[in-house]
């Protein structure tokens, strides 16, 4: 079946710090795929997604690149922020469901 | 513009009480509705899923079950809850027309089991 990996947490930076947490993915055909950010006591909002092959989906700094020959969707950043600090899922959709990542905890200090 | 709602925002609830918890989606028509489950410290877990009225699919065999009364309109109940169904319980809309759509996440509810 469909799944996903990410990076295990948590993960701590200091602030202008570059990020990447790895995400890689099982998927049969070709899925679309997304990062979701989770901030303490909130429910999910949509950071960016790609829809094919070397797709690169970019929001508020973010990037991640569709990887099909290394299946993975490797999340990104230049220079993190205090305010970045949240939960960060990775997601594929295939079969009329999303499949979740476990999650990894980013936490930036200033 | 979409919007979705969910409540209540934080329940406390003790074992073996009744469950009600709703959702609703306004903006939209026939969208495609999940509930989800985030258990302290761990990924999302799919519960249920419906892509019309009337029509439910289960992730998850558990004490737990989902309706959809009218088509923007999505609860999740249980008869008896256990201490296990402690969690924080997100709720999701995405457009029913293509796979490629995101999903749009509620505010979720905080349910607490004594």
């Amino acid at each position: 079946g469909n799944s996903v990996t990410q990076m295990e947490g948590p993960v701590t930076l200091s602030e202008e710090a570059f990020l990447t947490i790895n995400c890689t993915y099982t998927a049969t055909g070709y899925p679309s795929l997304f990062w979701y950010v989770q901030y303490p006591g909130e429910g999910l909002q949509l950071l960016l997604k790609a829809t094919k092959a070397d797709d690169k989906g970019s929001n508020k700094g973010f990037e991640a690149t569709y990887r099909k020959e290394t299946t993975s969707f490797h999340l990104e950043k230049g220079s993190v922020q205090v305010s970045d600090s949240a939960v960060y899922f990775c997601a594929l959709f295939g079969a009329q469901k999303l499949v979740f990542g476990q999650g990894t905890r980013l936490t930036i200090n200033p | 513009s979409q919007t979705i709602h969910q409540w209540p925002a934080t329940l406390v609830q003790p074992v073996g009480s009744p469950l009600s918890l709703e959702c609703t989606v306004e903006g939209t028509s026939n969208p495609n509705l999940y509930w989800y489950r985030q258990a302290a410290g761990r990924g999302l877990q799919l519960l249920f899923y419906s892509v019309g009225i009337g029509q439910i699919s289960s992730e998850v065999p558990q004490n737990l079950s989902a309706s959809r009364p009218q088509d923007r309109q999505f609860i999740l109940s249980s008869k008896k809850l256990l201490l296990s169904d402690s969690g924080f319980y997100l709720c999701a809309w995405s457009d029913g027309t293509g796979g490629n759509q995101p999903q749009h996440f509620g505010d979720g509810t905080r349910l607490s089991i004594l």
